[in-house]
């Protein structure tokens, strides 16, 4: 497509369930990057894929956070046991390797009640 | 990676130049300075970036002191649409964004 797809756009869950969201990068683009962005704040670095190397996931807040990459294609961020400090925008990004600029999706917001 | 310094928030009238600075002391030689806004309820929108030279694209001009050690974007006639929150950031192998500027244009 394009442009970064990111699915769903909006999902409400309960407390303790878990969640996958899902990241479509641009075709071609091997580097992907996921940012969250609480109400009202600024934007807070996830996780990034480069290619097959292994992701830097120094950004992940606990355990609960996992995300996975197949080859240079789909993401899916996935929240375990949910919680409401989780509720927040999660954006998915992506780019060509190397120092070019990210193109950002729309975002998914997450509301745990 | 390096960390900025923006002021937050700024205001421009419409049609006036937009000067918006950011401070990255600590910005390795082999850093590039980005530039992105964030529209309400969008995601953020690429501008601009450099790595010693100024540079000028459809957007915006980005003018990178000598040392390397700040920077300012400017948008040559601002318009009520770029109304946003500005960032700047550096990039290493990752963007890591601050709290960055909101720019505010009034009419």
């Amino acid at each position: 497509g394009a442009g970064v797809s990111q699915s769903p756009s909006n999902k409400v869950t309960e407390k303790g369930k878990d969640v996958e969201l899902r990241c479509d990068p641009i075709s071609g683009h091997t580097a992907l990057y996921w940012y969250r962005q609480r109400l009202g704040q600024g934007l807070e670095f996830l996780i990034y894929f480069q290619g097959n190397s292994a992701p830097d996931k120094s950004g992940l807040p606990s355990d609960r956070f996992s995300a996975e990459r197949t080859g240079e294609s789909v993401s899916t961020l996935t929240i375990q046991r949910t919680q409401q400090e989780d509720s927040a925008v999660y954006l998915c990004a992506s780019s060509l390797a190397g120092p070019y600029g990210y193109t950002f999706g729309s975002g998914t917001r997450l509301t745990v009640v | 990676d390096a960390k900025t310094t923006q002021p937050p928030s700024m205001d421009c009238a419409e049609g006036r130049a937009a000067n918006l600075p950011c401070n990255h002391s600590t910005i390795s030689g082999n850093e590039y300075v980005y530039w992105y806004r964030q529209i309400h309820s969008q995601g953020p929108q690429y501008i601009i970036h450099g790595l010693k030279n100024n540079e000028t694209n459809e957007m915006a001009s980005l003018i990178i002191t000598e040392d390397r050690k700040s920077s300012t974007l400017i948008l040559p006639h601002a318009t009520l649409r770029d109304t946003a929150v500005y960032y700047c950031t550096v990039y290493g192998n990752k963007l890591v964004f601050g709290a960055g500027t909101i720019l505010r244009v009034k009419s």
